[in-house]
């Protein structure tokens, strides 16, 4: 199994650039989350989605939309990028009934000029 | 306040040493206790996860969590230089599945 996939693994966009990050995951999990590293202040949960078509804002969802059409894929997209979205980010799966163990992709650098 | 503290560290101690990571947290929802280990550039995995209050080992790893105070801890005997990571602790509710995150202590094993 490939776990959760994440692409690219770096992307650098100038301000005002739109993108998606793309995650996949095969292990049938319910639930995904997008997270972002910063340094001084961890994994911080932008959206998360329980299920295929729900979704629901994090802490810091400001800039940033999603959507959940599969089980499978949860992308992220950033709608205008901006310098203060320089950042990791992580997607991560865990199935809905299990509250123990979270999956974590490899995480996609992403640096706003 | 944040839902969980950690300190950052860093944390530099030599091989074969007994390392103590902490955690504490506000939210007394939270039923399960988790650590997770990530080596630079990577995505965090989980090293070990407990239930309610007590101990758990698995191998050098002893997780420890004292619900009354609101504190877990993660022992790590004999410490090896593979070690060196950053070590997070998380915490979730037993109803939903949102995971709360401590900032991360950076562990370095000196050989």
């Amino acid at each position: 199994n490939a776990g959760v996939t994440q692409t690219p693994k770096f992307q650098v966009l100038k301000t005002g650039q739109s993108m998606t990050l793309q995650c996949a995951q095969d292990m049938n999990h319910e639930y995904m989350s997008w997270y972002r590293q910063d340094p001084g202040m961890g994994l911080r949960l932008i959206h998360y989605s329980v299920g295929a078509g729900i979704t629901d804002q994090g802490e810091v969802p400001n800039g940033y939309n999603v959507s959940r059409s599969t089980t499978e894929d949860f992308p992220l997209r950033l709608l205008s990028a901006a310098p203060s979205q320089t950042s990791v980010y992580f997607c991560a799966s865990s199935p809905q009934r299990k509250n123990t163990e979270a999956f974590f992709g490899q995480g996609t650098r992403l640096t706003v000029v | 306040q944040k839902e969980v503290e950690q300190d950052p560290g860093p944390l530099s101690v030599p091989e074969g040493a007994i390392v103590s990571l902490n955690c504490t947290y506000s939210n007394s929802a939270f039923q399960y206790f988790m650590w997770y280990r990530q080596y630079s550039r990577k995505g965090p995995e989980l090293l070990m996860y407990t239930y309610s209050s007590g101990n758990k080992e698995d191998g050098r790893f002893t997780a420890q969590v004292d619900k009354s105070s609101k504190y877990i801890s993660l022992f790590i005997r004999d410490s090896q230089p593979s070690d060196s990571a950053t070590y997070l602790c998380a915490m979730s509710a037993y109803t939903g599945n949102q995971f709360y995150f401590g900032t991360g202590t950076s562990l370095t094993v000196i050989p």
